[in-house]
């Protein structure tokens, strides 16, 4: 069945950086878009970011344009998010989910992983 | 970028009522709309996708209906098992946005 992992959350300074991994298995990963969402513990969701299934073409949301990058190793079967520059209002719970072929349809997600920006 | 406005933020039904959730785009997204429901400490689950089709294994008791800028979803009979937060997202245009989610519970 399909299984997405995500690892690599923790408690961070702001100003520091960190990298979140998202495992992916039961799937042909090479041929899915994979998005990152995140939720405020209690709140709501948010977009950040989709990368296409070769890699080539990503789209982020404006609140982290520029300060996250999604990418993607379809040799490994994992799907990353480099987050720079963290801010305190980007603590949250991260997910990874799988878009369906034909559209922006999120139909698959991790457990999620929280990351803490505090000092 | 386009809003999703959901309401009611929270509602409490007897188990067996009608219970429905209105979400508004701020423009037309003719059908590009899905619903999901999150439990507690749980991930989003995909309920219903294209505004009307049921994502394989959900209960028939869920169904949405609306296009364009209004968007309404049921469930037909409350289950003690429904109770969680259900967000609606457009997916029309890039960024996507969800509703700010509708908790529901059983009075």
């Amino acid at each position: 069945q399909v299984l997405l992992v995500e690892s690599g959350g923790g408690v961070v300074q702001p100003g520091r950086s960190l990298r979140l991994s998202c495992a992916a298995s039961g799937f042909t990963f090479n041929t899915y878009a994979m998005h990152w969402v995140r939720q405020v513990p209690g709140k709501g969701l948010e977009w950040l970011a989709v990368i296409a299934y070769d890699g080539v073409n990503k789209y982020y949301a404006d609140s982290v344009k520029g300060r996250f990058t999604i990418s993607r190793d379809n040799s490994k079967n994992t799907l990353y998010l480099q987050m720079n520059s963290l801010r305190v209002e980007d603590t949250a719970v991260y997910y990874c989910a799988r878009q369906t072929l034909p559209a922006a349809i999120m139909d698959h997600w991790g457990q999620g992983t929280l990351v803490t920006v505090s000092s | 970028d386009i809003q999703m406005t959901q309401s009611p933020s929270s509602l409490s039904a007897s188990v067996g009522d009608r219970v429905t959730i209105t979400c508004r785009a701020s423009q037309d997204i003719t059908n590009y709309l899905n619903w999901y429901q999150q439990k507690p400490g749980k991930a989003p689950k995909l309920l219903i996708y294209n505004a009307s089709d049921l994502e394989t294994g959900v209960p028939s008791r869920f169904s949405e209906g609306g296009s364009g800028t209004e968007f309404s979803f049921t469930i037909s009979s409350l289950q003690p098992e429904d109770i969680a937060t259900y967000f609606c997202q457009q997916y029309a245009d890039l960024p996507l946005t969800f509703g700010g989610g509708t908790k529901v519970d059983i009075k």
